[in-house]
């Protein structure tokens, strides 16, 4: 399975945009991208998925370069209740019981 | 309200002691899973079920034993465990982790457990 490095953490500001990006190098043919959502003492919540291109859904954007050896998540105008971890997954159809999870990206909302 | 809830929501135990966790979906899904997560550590995936069939067992020590008696239920019994268990166990579901499209997680609040 394709191995993800995503950064540690990231900082940025009410109101502004916020873009965080995934490295998947060795991402297979039939392999999807995904992205959860985790807020302290909670399960995580889906938020995207894409095999490529870009996606769009009322909370976040994906977009997905042609080579699909990176993704970026991208966060429009992000308020104190967007801090939270976010982790990139990627997988093939099917593979719930072999995704494995990384640290993910602490993103830091400051007012 | 994701739809899968669990309980209890948090549980103190001693090492002796047998206690089991709960989680149930109510989301028509056919998959359910049991994740662990220590502080500072990534999700670890524990067990996986399909259509009360279990396929999926990551080397979890015994002292773990799952149970699925129907699609919507899923329990985690635990009997002699170790101070290093103490996690978030979270429980999630899914449409179906064999249906040939990815398929999205529907995560429970977690329990939060702690071994004395």
């Amino acid at each position: 399975l394709a191995k993800t490095t995503q950064p540690i953490s990231m900082d940025s500001y009410e109101g502004q945009e916020v873009n965080i990006t995934c490295s998947h190098n060795n991402i297979a043919t039939n392999d999807y991208i995904t992205w959860y959502q985790q807020f302290p003492s909670q399960g995580p919540r889906f938020i995207i998925q894409g095999y490529k291109t870009k996606v769009t859904n009322e909370v976040a954007s994906l977009f997905i370069p042609a080579d699909r050896k990176s993704s970026t998540l991208s966060l429009p105008r992000v308020s104190l209740s967007d801090t939270a971890v976010y982790y990139c997954l990627v997988g093939p159809a099917g593979s719930n019981y072999q995704l494995i999870w990384g640290a993910g990206t602490k993103l830091i909302i400051k007012p | 309200e994701t739809g899968v809830t669990q309980t209890p929501r948090h549980l103190v135990m001693g090492m002796t002691n047998k206690k089991s966790l709960k989680c149930e979906q109510h989301l028509g899904h056919n998959a359910m899973y049991w994740y662990k997560q220590s502080a500072k550590k990534p999700l670890e995936l524990m067990f996986v079920y399909s259509l009360e069939e279990r396929v999926e067992n990551n080397s979890v020590p015994s002292r773990f034993s799952p149970e699925c008696p129907n699609s919507s239920h899923l329990f985690l019994h635990l009997h002699t465990l170790q101070p290093e268990d103490s996690a978030l166990y979270l429980c999630a579901s899914s449409q179906d982790p064999t249906s040939g499209r990815a398929d999205e997680q529907f995560f429970g609040p977690g329990t939060r457990l702690t071994v004395l």
